[in-house]
């Protein structure tokens, strides 16, 4: 069974930084392109960050984009979002997703975790 | 950049009927090379993460009822829930997957 655990939410002030964390399990984690997608309380979705499974390309909202850093560890199966100079823009559920193939593009979300709270504010 | 809209805002529809719900891009996601249409659908309940039901403007995801059916093409897309049922009361997003990716504003199904 497919697995995204989200972790490292939390509150934080205006300016300030916060990493976030997706375990995966129950599949071939480095074989897949992985993303964040955000929902601002009460809003819709927004995709924040992709990262490519075989082929690592990379890419960026422009909303986040020289603030956020995606990565991944294929050997700890896990997945994470260095979030800088954040702002109140930035509160949302943070969802870990699963890119539909490993391809050096993204595509559709065929799994995503539970999510993780950010909370920007003074 | 792909903008993506969804009509209605919101629907209510009686058990047992069919629930409509259009999405239309700003720019035609269709690529002719492969004949795809770079579209997905997911329903999203309360306090639960968004479940993926259709992709490529029509395929139903493993295990997704076949009550749940999407058509269209270019840049006018529509999901239809031919015979709604309590469970499939939730808020519905399209996303383009042509471009960056990008969701329409989501429509709320209610029971009338």
């Amino acid at each position: 069974e497919v697995q995204l655990v989200e972790s490292g939410g939390g509150l934080v002030q205006p300016g300030g930084s916060l990493r976030l964390s997706c375990a995966a399990s129950g599949f071939s984690f480095g074989s897949y392109g992985m993303s964040w997608v955000r929902q601002a309380p009460g809003k819709g979705l927004e995709w924040v960050s992709y990262i490519g499974g075989i082929i690592s390309s990379i890419y960026y909202a422009d909303s986040v984009k020289g603030r956020f850093t995606i990565s991944r560890d294929n050997a700890k199966d896990s997945l994470y979002l260095q979030m800088n100079s954040l702002r109140a823009e930035d509160t949302a559920v943070y969802y870990c997703a699963r890119d539909s193939d490993g391809s050096a593009r993204v595509n559709y979300f065929d799994y995503w975790g539970q999510g993780t709270l950010v909370t920007v504010s003074s | 950049d792909f903008v993506m809209t969804q009509s209605p805002d919101s629907l209510a529809v009686s058990l047992g009927e069919r629930a409509t719900i259009n999405c239309k891009s700003s720019q035609s996601v269709f690529f002719g090379s492969n004949n795809k249409n770079y579209l997905a659908w997911y329903q999203q309940k309360p306090g639960q993460p968004p479940k993926l039901l259709i992709y490529w403007a029509s395929t139903r995801e493993s295990g997704v009822p076949d009550r749940f059916g999407g058509s269209g093409s270019g840049t006018d897309f529509t999901l239809t829930i031919s015979s709604l049922q309590a469970e499939d009361v939730a808020v519905y997003y399209c996303q383009q997957y042509y471009g960056t990716p990008s969701f329409g504003p989501g429509t709320k199904v209610d029971i009338k």
